[in-house]
């Protein structure tokens, strides 16, 4: 079993739709949690980070952690063009070194 | 662009070559990694630095050297890969200990014939 489990897509929307993207993992010790967006030749670019439970929003943007469930998610209201990029979930923990561990990423088009 | 530069963008090198990878980061962060991303595989961390010293090393063939000359400058030393080390190098950079906020450089892509 993975550590992080992400549905790679494609996810294909229409514009303006709520978008919900999601990544289950394995570890408990997780406490930090990250989504991160990569548009095509580019490299990741910080979008959320959340510790521990609860939500936080910004703009757009809504990330969620459910850690009794184990599960993360990334909203997206309103989405644009723009949006289309594939999104990445990363997690780690305090002793957990320097390391993030990755979801494979799940790719979202969203259409005109 | 990010406050993370990566050269080349695009490599192409032969088995027998040796090349390297270079990064740097105007982000004043004291941190450095290197990962490797390969198509529908999550990021793999490479190397980490934190304060110029090499703080983790995942198992990494020794075909990859890297080299963290100051806090600013990121290199990956390259010598006889093999076909399967063709991936997007991505150098990240954070306040050490701060990994869950990394800042990601654009990559370089590589393909080894």
């Amino acid at each position: 079993q993975k550590e992080v489990e992400q549905d790679p897509g494609p996810l294909s929307v229409p514009e303006g739709a709520i978008v919900s993207l999601n990544c289950t993992y394995s570890n408990s010790a997780f406490q930090y949690f990250m989504w991160y967006r990569q548009y095509s030749r580019k490299g990741p670019e910080l979008l959320m980070y959340t510790y521990s439970s609860g939500n936080k929003e910004d703009g757009r943007f809504t990330a969620q952690v459910d850690k009794s469930s184990k599960y993360i998610s990334l909203f997206i209201r309103d989405s644009q063009p723009s949006d289309s990029a594939t999104y990445l979930c990363a997690m780690s923990f305090t002793g957990g070194g320097n390391k993030l561990t990755f979801g494979t990423g799940t790719q979202l088009k969203v259409e005109l | 662009e990010t406050g993370v530069t990566q050269t080349p963008r695009h490599l192409v090198m032969g088995m027998t070559n040796k090349k390297s990878l270079k990064c740097e980061q105007h982000l004043g962060h004291n941190a450095m990694y290197w990962y490797k991303q390969s198509a529908k595989k999550p990021l793999e961390l490479m190397f980490v630095y934190s304060l110029e010293e090499r703080v983790e090393n995942n198992s990494v063939p020794s075909r990859f050297s890297p080299e963290c000359p100051n806090s600013s400058h990121l290199f990956l030393h390259l010598h006889t890969l093999q076909p399967e080390d063709s991936a997007l190098y991505l150098c990240a950079s954070s306040r050490p200990g701060a990994q869950e906020t990394q800042y990601f450089g654009p990559g370089t892509r590589l393909l080894v014939l």
